[in-house]
């Protein structure tokens, strides 16, 4: 049973640049949630998305942007990327109706901005 | 404004005895909280939850310990290991505000537990 898988591992971008990341959730689990994780800092919701629309939002600018494809799968896209963007991008899969049903992290995307 | 605390950066414990680390909290709404583990270069692990109509939840050599009216919760590794060395991190949501699913998580800035033989 596979887990959480994201892609790429790593990226290098420029200020200014565009970036997807993307994320298939665990096998079974209908909802994706997209958390930030910037270096000694917890990790920080972007948004969750199920039935491919956004359920919730956090504190993020409208630069940041999702979609959540039939299959379940997700992606999180960030336009005109700054310095402060660079961070771990955590994607966690879950059952939308389930307080005991566990956010499962995939290993994230290490996001550099030069 | 941070809504879940983790004030201690770091713990040192000696192999075999117990680790405890500790979380406060501020949004009363909040109603269920996590602890996760989480090793360099891996996503975060789960590890235990409690819901708040508890006080107390164990799993093998995990306990969390929930003490609503101090808004503060503990996480209690007995016997401590070598492995159990990692980052951990108390989480916290409000799920009635989202229908009862655990909605977006609040997380501390972590703890890092190292364990020495």
């Amino acid at each position: 049973d596979a887990g959480v898988t994201q892609s790429p591992t790593h990226l290098i971008k420029t200020r200014g640049q565009q970036v997807t990341l993307r994320c298939s959730p665990k096998s079974g689990h209908d909802t994706v949630s997209w958390y930030q994780q910037a270096l000694g800092q917890g990790p920080q919701f972007i948004f969750q998305y199920y039935e491919e629309e956004e359920r919730q939002r956090g504190n993020f600018p409208d630069r940041f942007s999702g979609h959540q494809f039939p299959n379940y799968s997700s992606e999180l896209n960030v336009n005109a990327l700054l310095l402060g963007d660079s961070a771990l991008y955590l994607c966690a899969s879950s059952l939308y109706r389930g307080v005991t049903d566990t956010q499962y992290f995939g290993p994230g995307t290490r996001l550099t901005v030069l | 404004d941070q809504q879940v605390k983790q004030n201690s950066p770091s713990l040192s414990v000696q192999e075999g005895r117990i680790s405890i680390l500790n979380c406060d909290y501020t949004n009363s709404m909040f109603d269920y909280f996590l602890w996760y583990k989480k090793y360099p270069a891996e996503g975060p692990t789960f590890l235990i939850s409690i819901s708040s109509i508890k006080d107390k939840n164990e799993d093998g050599r995990f306990t969390v310990f929930l003490n609503k009216s101090a808004k503060h919760l503990s996480l209690h590794i007995v016997p401590s290991q070598p492995g159990d060395s990692a980052v951990y991190f108390c989480a916290a949501s409000a799920t009635m505000n989202y229908g009862g699913s655990q909605g977006n998580l609040i997380f501390g800035k972590g703890t890092k537990l190292s364990v020495k033989p």
